[in-house]
């Protein structure tokens, strides 16, 4: 079983909608969790991290449930510029820090 | 604000031959990887090290090896290339094990094994 599990769409959404992401990880020892956004042909770039309070960062909201176990992103009033690969990312320290990435989620907004 | 920086961004290469891809980063981070990321795969971490001196094999090690002799250096290299490791190749860098470090990432290298 995989450690981090993300929909890989794809979404296509008009400009202007509300989308959502969930992600789910297996390892109940994870400590850090993120939102990583890739670009066609570019690294991946930290978006925002998640906490277990819930976090917003302008258009963009991520929620953590631990008893559950999974993480989500909304982004609200969608431009095109947020199309892009969205990567779920769950860092377990109890494993010499590793890094433990979903395979990302394609979101393409239209105009 | 160099960060993590990798060279080359583009290689191809012919089966069999041998090639380092080079990282460093300038952020004093101990802790540093190497991962390939394949259509549909996601990113597979290959090696890692977590301080000087200090290696460590990932989810897909064979045909690499690593070293890391400095803090800011953390070389891969390609023993024998296979056209199975095409690929597009991200070193990445953080500080050490400590919950909420984020994890940073150079630019990619474009590796073709022909």
């Amino acid at each position: 079983r995989k450690e981090v599990e993300q929909d890989p769409g794809p979404f296509n959404v008009p400009e202007g909608a509300t989308v959502a992401f969930n992600c789910t990880y297996s390892n109940s020892a994870s400590q850090s969790f993120f939102w990583y956004r890739q670009d066609c042909r570019k690294e991946p770039k930290l978006l925002m991290s998640v906490y277990s309070s819930g976090n917003e960062d302008g258009r963009f909201t991520a929620q953590l449930n631990r008893a559950s176990q999974y993480i989500s992103l909304l982004i609200r009033d969608s431009k095109l510029s947020d199309s892009a690969t969205y990567l779920c990312v769950v860092n377990i320290a109890n494993t010499g820090n590793q890094f433990y990435f979903g395979t990302g989620t394609s979101l393409t907004v239209i105009p | 604000n160099a960060g993590v920086t990798q060279t080359p961004k583009f290689q191809v290469l012919k089966t069999g031959q041998s090639m380092t891809l080079q990282c460093a980063q300038d952020m004093n981070h101990e802790y540093m990887s190497w991962y390939r990321q394949d259509p549909g795969m996601g990113l597979r971490l290959i090696h890692y090290s977590v301080g000087a001196g200090i290696t460590d094999q990932g989810e897909v090690p064979n045909g690499y090896n690593v070293s890391r002799s400095t803090t800011e250096d953390f070389p891969l290299r390609l023993l024998s290339a296979a056209p199975s490791q095409t690929s597009v190749y991200f070193c990445a860098s953080s500080k050490a094990v400590r919950s909420g470090n984020t994890i940073y990432f150079g630019e990619g290298s474009w590796l073709t094994v022909v």
